[in-house]
This record gives structure tokens, sequence and C-alpha cells, in this order.
């Protein structure tokens, strides 16, 4: 099946620093990948769509000046969380939709989990 | 934008008894609904979907229903096992692939 990776897989930095996130569809290629935010005890929430090769598109309250994302190829998609506070800590999910896909499934990556001290 | 309601937010069920989770969805452009299971800490996993021309769709011990009038979609797991509990999520998704999640339903099944 489609395997998508994260890396890393957790991360801590110190508060106004800068992490990224990056997104790897291994084994096929994805025009498009989700970048989602999960809080403890709470769902999915989309942050941005990363289209290969074009500018993301951001939800509605997602700062694109703090997480800066790039969809440099196929395969690749970075997420970078500027100038990082504490309410940013959160558990990061990529997921890439399959280009040769029957439909519109879309793979998760395994996560990351952000800890902003 | 898409808006996913899913209910109940808590189950508690005894092994071996059946555990139902429903939503419902606004936009008439989604057409793919999958069913998600998530352990604590992990990522989401695919366990049945539907799409908008199915009515109906069972794996082993688990369907899913649609009724794409009425907008809304069921998850049914027939005789539960404590390995069934963990968090299960719903989504609504369009052509391009964007998912709208439903707020998670916590299922404890009981030994």
């Amino acid at each position: 099946g489609a395997v998508v990776s994260q890396h890393p897989s957790w991360v801590i930095c110190k508060s106004g620093t800068s992490v990224k996130i990056e997104c790897r569809s291994l084994d096929f290629q994805a025009t498009t990948m989700f970048w989602y935010r999960q809080f403890p005890k709470q769902s999915l929430m989309l942050m941005a769509t990363s289209n290969e090769g074009s500018k993301a598109t951001y939800e509605q309250g997602v700062e694109k000046d703090k997480f800066l994302i790039n969809h440099a190829s196929l395969t690749l998609s970075t997420l970078t969380v500027t100038s990082a506070h504490p309410e940013d800590s959160s558990f990061y999910i990529c997921s890439a939709h399959s280009v040769s896909g029957s439909g519109n499934e879309q793979y998760f990556g395994p996560g990351t989990r952000l800890t902003v001290t | 934008g898409e808006n996913v309601e899913q209910h109940p937010s808590t189950l508690s069920v005894q092994e071996g008894d059946s555990a139902v989770i429903k939503c419902t969805y606004s936009d008439s452009a989604s057409n793919y609904f999958p069913w998600y299971k998530q352990e604590l800490g992990k990522r989401p996993q695919l366990i049945i979907d539907i799409r908008s021309n199915v009515g109906e769709k069972k794996d082993q011990r688990i369907a899913v229903t649609l009724n794409k009038t009425a907008k809304h979609f069921s998850l049914h797991i027939t005789e539960t096992q404590p390995e069934d509990s963990a968090v299960y999520f719903c989504a609504a998704t369009t052509n391009a692939g964007k998912s709208t999640f439903g707020d998670g339903t916590t299922l404890t099944v009981k030994p």
C-alpha cells in the first residue's frame, strides 16, 4: 500500500525558534498533500492544502506567515513552524493524495509531535 | 465549507455488543466518506470507506451505510472486542481529497 513518512517523529524546541517538518510519499507521487494539526483529545483540523509547484492554500484562521509550506516535488512537502510558541505544541499530521489512485483516498503520515518550551 | 457532525462523543459497550456511530455532513460536493480508527499518539488508520454511489459496505465485523439524500452516514461494529477500543473519526471528502473530520467518538469496549 501507499506509504507516507514524516520526519521528525517528535521534536522539542525553545520558544522563538523555527521547526521544519518533512512529509514524504515513499512509493507514489502526490500532487496534493494536506497538513493537519491535532490537539489532545480533539479532532484533526486541516491547516493547509499543499500543491506541488504552487502556493499552499491555508484554512481560515491559519497564519500563512507562521506556518510556511513548501511542496517542492511530487514526493515531498515541508511545514515550517516559525517563531514557535508553547501554544503551537501539537501533533502535526500530513496526508498525501495519490495521483494514480482510483478515487480520492489520502494516506496519512505517522505524525510529528511538537513540544515548544 | 463542509461541516461534519459526529455522535456520540463517547460510547461504552460490553464485549460482544454492537456499536453504532453516526455522522452528518453539509456539502453535497463530498463524495467519499472514510472512517478512521486512531489509537493514542498514532496516526489515523483507515478502517472502511464508502463512496457516494453506494449505500452500504461491509467488511467482516465493520459496516458503513450512507444516505446521500439525508446527508448522513453511519459506522456499525458488531461483536465488539476490547481491541476495538479507540477513537473513531468520520470524514467527508471532496474529489480533490480534502477531508473534513468529525469531532471523534471514544469507544470503550468492556471485557
